[in-house]
């Protein structure tokens, strides 16, 4: 196991609501990224926070905003859902912003109806 | 046209086949270059690092052609328990993001 946690595990909502999915790295981690894995295809980098402060995001709508905590810990919120973000949600925790070893969790399967 | 592109799948063989999958990456900027196995609604983890000079870990080869910008994954003796997808994996130096294929699904079969 890689240590990294996220929760819920399952998600229903509803067209227009608002959403949080929380992610714990792994100890010693400062880095957290979020992908975005549509069924059928690969996960989409949405963004990633470093040391409290957002450092690159993928081509995501600002409605899918984040959070890093001091703890390192972070969160993803997505507002006004669409259909078209259900998805597996998943975040990789790392040491350094830059680097290639990411560790990812067991992440967050969001259906919106 | 895609930053990494795999085999489009399932391949479906036998228990003992020896299977291919084939990747390409149009950034020549990339540095790194992983598969990573992600067995049905689970999370990715990571299969294997793949460097220019080849790579094996047990039964399985990775090899990385630069100048052409291809990566490859070769399975020998397919086991029921390499069923999952594959997926191909990029990293560009400095980048924050990991750039993932869309995968390909092997089925093994007895």
């Amino acid at each position: 196991e890689t240590g990294v946690t996220q929760s819920p595990t399952h998600l229903i909502k509803t067209r227009g609501q608002q959403v949080t999915l929380r992610c714990s790295s792994q100890s010693g981690h400062n880095t957290v990224s979020w992908y975005q894995q549509a069924l059928g295809q690969g996960p989409q980098f949405i963004f990633q926070y470093y040391r409290e402060e957002e450092n690159g995001r993928g081509n995501f709508p600002p409605r899918f905003s984040g959070l890093q905590f001091p703890n390192y810990s972070s969160e993803l919120n997505v507002n006004a859902l669409e259909l078209d973000d259900s998805a597996l949600y998943l975040c990789a925790s790392s040491l350094g912003s830059a680097t290639d070893t990411q560790y990812f969790g067991p992440g967050t399967r969001l259906t919106v109806l | 046209r895609k930053e990494v592109e795999q085999d489009p799948g399932p391949f479906n063989v036998p228990e003992g086949a020896t299977v291919a999958f084939n990747c390409t990456y149009s950034n020549s900027a990339s540095q790194s270059f992983f598969w990573y196995r992600q067995d049905c609604r689970k999370e990715p983890k990571l299969l294997m690092s793949v460097y220019s000079s080849g790579n094996e870990d047990g039964r399985f080869t990775a090899q990385l052609n630069r100048a052409s910008q291809y990566i490859s994954l070769l399975i020998r003796d397919s086991k029921l328990s390499d069923s999952a997808t594959y997926l191909c994996v990029v990293h560009r130096e400095g980048y924050s993001t990991l750039t993932f294929g869309k995968g390909t699904m092997l089925l093994v079969s007895p």
